[in-house]
């Protein structure tokens, strides 16, 4: 099976600017999960997407929102950019049914905010 | 909200020496354990876990073990290579509704030839 993938690799962008980026799973996942990875703050959740409905939120501002997709593929858009969400964003597949909790991450974007 | 402390933060073996790398959590309902390998520049992979119905599993030269009653657990790499240097996460889940991590805060690994 292909593993997951996402685009694009490498973003710069400009504050104040928004940004779109996706992520598809492993064929047959349903669950995409989204993380931010930043040297300070190391790994942190930031949603969960299953069967396109939003099943868990992390401890982010509203600025940062996704969506997902009836073939399970999976944005996440980050409106109004900070200096701060300058970020390695990693997006996690997995089958997302009850008791099978193994997750598999995409190669990340690499955001740089100027 | 679900707590994951690693340590040590730094750790630094010679070829052929074991490592070991401890993670306590703080919610005990959580039930899947997972480590994580991320090399430099790449994306973190799965490299073992454990669900909480079980106390140790081992994969060739890795293993870890999980103490319930502690709420700690543990990564075990044996008879290291320069191959394994590179930053290992824990995490812990709570599986009710979802599939949200709470990670650890990382552990540099580097074996020294």
């Amino acid at each position: 099976k292909a593993g997951v993938t996402q685009t694009p690799r490498y973003l710069i962008k400009t504050r104040g600017q928004q940004v779109t980026l996706s992520c598809s799973p492993i064929s047959g996942h349903r669950s995409v999960s989204w993380y931010q990875q930043t040297p300070g703050q190391g790994l942190q959740f930031l949603f969960e997407y299953f069967s396109e409905t939003q099943r868990n939120k992390g401890n982010f501002p509203g600025r940062f929102s996704g969506r997902q997709f009836s073939n399970s593929r999976s944005e996440m858009n980050v409106s109004t950019l900070e200096l701060g969400d300058s970020a390695l964003y990693l997006c996690a597949s997995s089958p997302g049914v009850t008791g099978v909790t193994e997750q598999y991450f995409g190669p990340g974007t690499r955001l740089t905010v100027t | 909200g679900e707590n994951v402390e690693q340590h040590p933060s730094t750790l630094s073996v010679q070829e052929g020496d074991s490592a070991v790398i401890k993670c306590t959590y703080s919610d005990s309902a959580s039930n899947y354990f997972p480590w994580y390998k991320q090399e430099l520049g790449k994306r973190p992979q799965l490299i073992i876990d454990i669900r909480s119905n079980v106390g140790e599993k081992k994969d060739q030269r890795i293993a870890v073990t999980l103490n319930k009653t502690a709420k700690h657990f543990s990564l075990h790499i044996t008879e290291t290579q320069p191959e394994d240097s590179a930053v290992y996460f824990c995490a812990a889940i709570k599986w009710t509704s979802g599939s949200r991590l709470t990670f650890g805060e990382g552990t540099q690994l580097t074996v020294n030839p």
